[in-house]
């Protein structure tokens, strides 16, 4: 599969275990932030979503949270699985009312078993 | 549904040669959007159309490039000519509007290689 990114930041985390991945983000203007996961051969994916006007969403097996008074987006993975190893991305909507994203330069996570 | 399509899957050409990348988006989705990712950028969105029509190209790096969507159904994105530093993965998404928190879901991808 194509190589995402070779000098990106690595999280190992042992299966079973709670993963925490962090994003700080540039606009703080910024409406709507998103979480895509990308694995090795394929195109990004949609996890999870969360709108300025709120600081935490959750999900199957994944919370969001958002503080933005520091412009700070973390994702949380409980019990980590093998086929959570990816890269995750980061993006934030960056036009007013529309659905231009920016995105993040990503996090790599590698589950052992 | 089969999800936005993309093809060549992967594409290997010598500097110089016009390279053309297709996509078809995801049936009844109105926007189209082309990404570029690489290991020193990341992930760049070039352009993006709404019902056919290129809204933003702000993104896409120079003149070699152009993007056409000539049907709800099919887009390309072509280099020419194409250079080394044009290697990257791009990717093709679609969503069906532009309103804040509609998903936009990507492709697989096409991995061009230019020697």
């Amino acid at each position: 599969g194509e190589s995402v990114g070779l000098h990106l930041p690595t999280l190992s985390v042992q299966e079973g275990d709670n993963s925490i991945i962090n994003c700080a983000y540039s606009n703080s203007a910024s409406d709507y932030f998103i979480w895509y996961k990308q694995e090795s051969g394929k195109g990004p994916q949609f996890i999870i979503d969360i709108r300025s006007n709120m600081d935490k969403r959750q999900g199957q097996r994944v919370t969001v949270l958002l503080n933005k008074t520091v412009k700070h987006l973390s994702l949380q993975i409980a019990a980590t699985q093998p086929g959570d190893s990816a890269v995750y991305f980061c993006a934030e909507n960056i036009e007013k009312g529309g659905n231009k994203l920016t995105f993040g330069g990503g996090t790599r996570v590698l589950v052992k078993p | 549904d089969a999800g936005v399509i993309q093809s060549p899957r992967h594409e290997v050409t010598e500097m110089g040669q016009e390279v053309t990348l297709r996509c078809k988006p995801i049936s009844g989705h109105d926007y189209l959007f082309w990404y570029r990712q690489t290991m020193m950028r990341g992930l760049e969105l070039l352009i993006y159309f709404n019902n056919n029509v290129p809204i933003d190209d702000s993104g896409m790096p120079e003149d070699r490039f152009s993007a056409k969507m000539p049907n709800a159904s099919f887009s390309t994105l072509k280099i020419q000519p194409s250079e080394p530093r044009d290697s990257a993965v791009y990717f093709c998404a679609s969503s069906l509007s532009l309103e804040l928190a509609d998903t936009q879901y990507f492709g697989p991808g096409t991995r061009l290689t230019v020697l």
